[in-house]
């Protein structure tokens, strides 16, 4: 067990729809990363955020979108659902702002979209 | 031509087996390399994390790293059934993608008993 939290662990919804994918971090790590996982496409950095921060950005769409609470914990959200969308969507957690390749991964949250 | 190459397999080996995992890149900017696990309908595990070139053992695995040739490999003596499981590459350039970890997409790994 990694002590990152992902919910839900299953998301099966219709295109056009909108969804809200929860983590949360290991205790006492700031940084949150979210990543898609597909079979042609590999696992793949959308966005970064740190202490609340975005840090980085990677090949995330603009139907979608992310953001780090108060309390550290991350949603990413995805809009306008295409069949396409549909993969495992994975967060990870680390301790340092940039730079960490020791990044603690979730169970992964499944989206199906029909 | 893609950042980081890897070898899909499937890749299987009969127990007690040396498995020999490898990736190139074409980055040379990438200085932090690392091997992740992932078992099926889990998320990656971190096994090995390396600086720049040379050797890092740990138990049975080794990663090797050879900046000169932009080429990585990780290395599993005495295999088990339970090493099998999907390995991922990932390489990290530090002073570029603040973060931005870039995978291989994985070899999928059979040890049969």
């Amino acid at each position: 067990d990694s002590g990152v939290t992902q919910t839900p662990k299953h998301l099966i919804t219709a295109t056009g729809q909108r969804v809200t994918l929860r983590c949360s971090p290991r205790s006492g790590d700031l940084s949150v990363y979210w990543y898609q996982q597909s079979l042609d496409q590999g696992l793949q950095f959308l966005i970064q955020y740190y202490n609340g921060e975005e840090r980085a950005k990677g090949n995330i769409l603009e139907r979608f979108s992310a953001q780090q609470f108060p309390d550290l914990h991350s949603e990413l959200n995805l809009s306008s659902l295409e069949l396409g969308d549909s993969a495992l969507y994975f967060c990870a957690s680390s301790v340092r702002s940039a730079g960490d390749g020791e990044q603690y991964f979730g169970p992964g949250t499944r989206l199906t979209v029909t | 031509q893609k950042e980081v190459e890897q070898d899909p397999g499937p890749l299987s080996v009969p127990e007690g087996a040396i498995v020999s995992l490898n990736c190139t890149y074409s980055n040379s900017a990438f200085q932090y390399f690392m091997w992740y696990r992932q078992y099926s309908r889990k998320g990656p595990e971190l096994l090995m994390y390396t600086y720049s070139s040379g050797n890092k053992e740990d138990g049975r695995f080794t990663a090797q790293v050879d900046k000169s040739s932009k080429y990585i490999s990780l290395f599993i003596r005495d295999s088990q059934p339970s090493d099998s499981a999907t390995y991922l590459c990932a390489m990290l350039d530090y002073g570029g993608s603040q973060g931005n970890l870039i995978f291989g997409k994985g070899t999928k790994l059979s040890v049969k008993p």
